[in-house]
């Protein structure tokens, strides 16, 4: 089945530094997910991206989708302690199932 | 908008009891809602795919029988956990699809 792998699994960061994650999928994708969820809360969508190569910012944030439409990264430049959180990806695949990343917690020390 | 809501927010029952969770769209209609399991610092887990008027799709590995769904309108999705036991706390989280997913709050459940 479709699987989805997401790192680094953990992440500590100084305030003002910036902050990557990867995620890789198995499978090819007809869209992929990002979400974050902040500690004791729930996930909260922050963006789809659905084309190859597709590359979207939202701020501080920028999303990126590969040209084989199997992985994608979210960086974050210049973090803030409000960036603390984990952040998923979540892949649809042919089956039109969203299978989760494993997810990278983010921790931003002041 | 776009706003999913999940009763009870916690829940702690004794081994062999049965505990029903609900979730709610409360201002668009969804066909199709999701539940998802998230254990401890863990991703979420699709448990199953439920869809109004008709029974539910359970991925791999998740009893039919023990975790039942119904569906019954476009707005309310519930999940039954029957005769729960220790193993079965987890926070569990529904959600709704409306062009994107959103997500409930999640209900903990925690079973002495």
């Amino acid at each position: 089945g479709q699987q989805v792998m997401q790192i680094p699994q953990y992440q500590h960061v100084q305030e003002g530094e910036d902050f990557t994650t990867y995620c890789n999928s198995s499978t090819t994708l007809s869209n992929i997910q990002w979400y974050k969820q902040r500690p004791g809360g729930h996930p909260v969508f922050l963006i789809q991206l659905v084309k190859s190569g597709e590359v979207k910012k939202q701020k501080r944030l920028t999303f990126q989708f590969g040209e084989a439409k199997k992985n994608s990264s979210l960086h974050i430049t210049a973090t803030q302690t409000t960036d603390v959180g984990t952040y998923f990806c979540a892949g649809r695949g042919s089956a039109r199932q969203l299978t989760f990343g494993s997810g990278t917690q983010l921790t931003v020390l002041p | 908008g776009a706003v999913v809501s999940q009763h009870p927010s916690w829940v702690i029952c004794k081994s062999g009891t049965s505990v029903k969770i609900e979730c709610r769209s409360l201002d668009f209609q969804a066909t199709t809602m999701f539940w998802y399991r998230q254990f401890p610092k863990q991703s979420l887990m699709l448990m199953a795919t439920s869809n109004e008027g008709s029974k539910a799709t359970y991925e791999q590995g998740v009893e039919k029988d023990k975790f039942l769904i119904n569906h019954a309108s476009l707005t309310l999705s519930t999940l039954t956990v029957t005769s729960a036991h220790p193993e079965d706390s987890s926070f569990y989280i529904c959600s709704a699809r409306y062009n994107e997913q959103f997500f409930g709050p999640g209900t903990r459940l925690t079973v002495l």
